[in-house]
């Protein structure tokens, strides 16, 4: 069945620090992969979109790998702020494109200490 | 950005009643709406399709009698959970696609049921 998942449960940093999150996914091929910030009590607002013919995005602080050999996206934030802590999910299509619905990653819940 | 509304954002009822979640795109339509539950450090997982003039679409699983969804307009879809037990406890999420962000889901904040 198919499957995504995020390594680590919790991340701790110190400000200032790149923060790496991975997000690992097995018997699918995706045609794109999502990732979201969640805040406690909140829906997820989405950060970044990495189609499979991409091997780098960014967006401000934020940097998204994707490597469909090792079938793995690596989410980065540099010069991490204290106001980055919150739960990241990485996500992907079900449906191979079509942005429909999605399978999520359990998250992983990022600290930031100052 | 485009907005997705919910309502309530919290609700605690009795074992047996029912509970209706309304879902709203506000400046966007939405010809279709995805249903999502997430328990204490659990990941979203995906109830049902909401989509606007048909019926919904389930997951496997997920009871279509128990959950009932309405994709009343294009852009209102409900969810009502009939004969909430305490096991429906859970954050009930929606989502719709905003095709001109390139189709990019919007989520809404989040309904917490509690079911006593």
């Amino acid at each position: 069945s198919q499957k995504i998942e995020q390594n680590s449960e919790a991340l701790n940093i110190q400000e200032g620090k790149t923060a790496t999150l991975t997000c690992n996914y097995t018997n699918y091929s995706p045609a794109y992969l999502q990732w979201y910030r969640q805040d406690p009590g909140r829906g997820p607002v989405f950060l970044l979109l990495i189609r499979e013919n991409e091997k780098e995005k960014r967006k401000e602080r934020l940097k998204v790998t994707f490597d469909t050999t090792l079938k793995q996206s690596l989410f980065h934030i540099t010069a991490s702020q204290p106001a980055d802590s919150a739960t990241y999910l990485c996500a992907l299509d079900s449906h191979g494109g079509s942005q429909g619905n999605l399978i999520f990653g359990k998250g992983t819940k990022l600290s930031v200490k100052p | 950005g485009a907005v997705v509304s919910q309502h309530p954002s919290w609700v605690i009822c009795k074992s047996g009643t029912s509970v209706k979640i309304e879902c709203r795109s506000l400046d966007f339509q939405a010809t279709t709406m995805f249903w999502y539950r997430q328990f204490p450090k659990q990941s979203l997982m995906l109830m049902a399709t909401s989509n606007e003039g048909s019926k919904a679409t389930y997951e496997q699983g997920v009871e279509k009698d128990k959950f009932l969804i309405n994709h009343a307009s294009l852009t209102l879809s409900t969810l009502t959970v009939t004969s909430a037990h305490p096991e429906d406890s859970s954050f009930y999420i929606c989502s719709a696609p905003h095709h001109p962000s390139g189709g990019t889901q919007y989520f809404g904040p989040g309904t917490r049921l509690t079911v006593l």
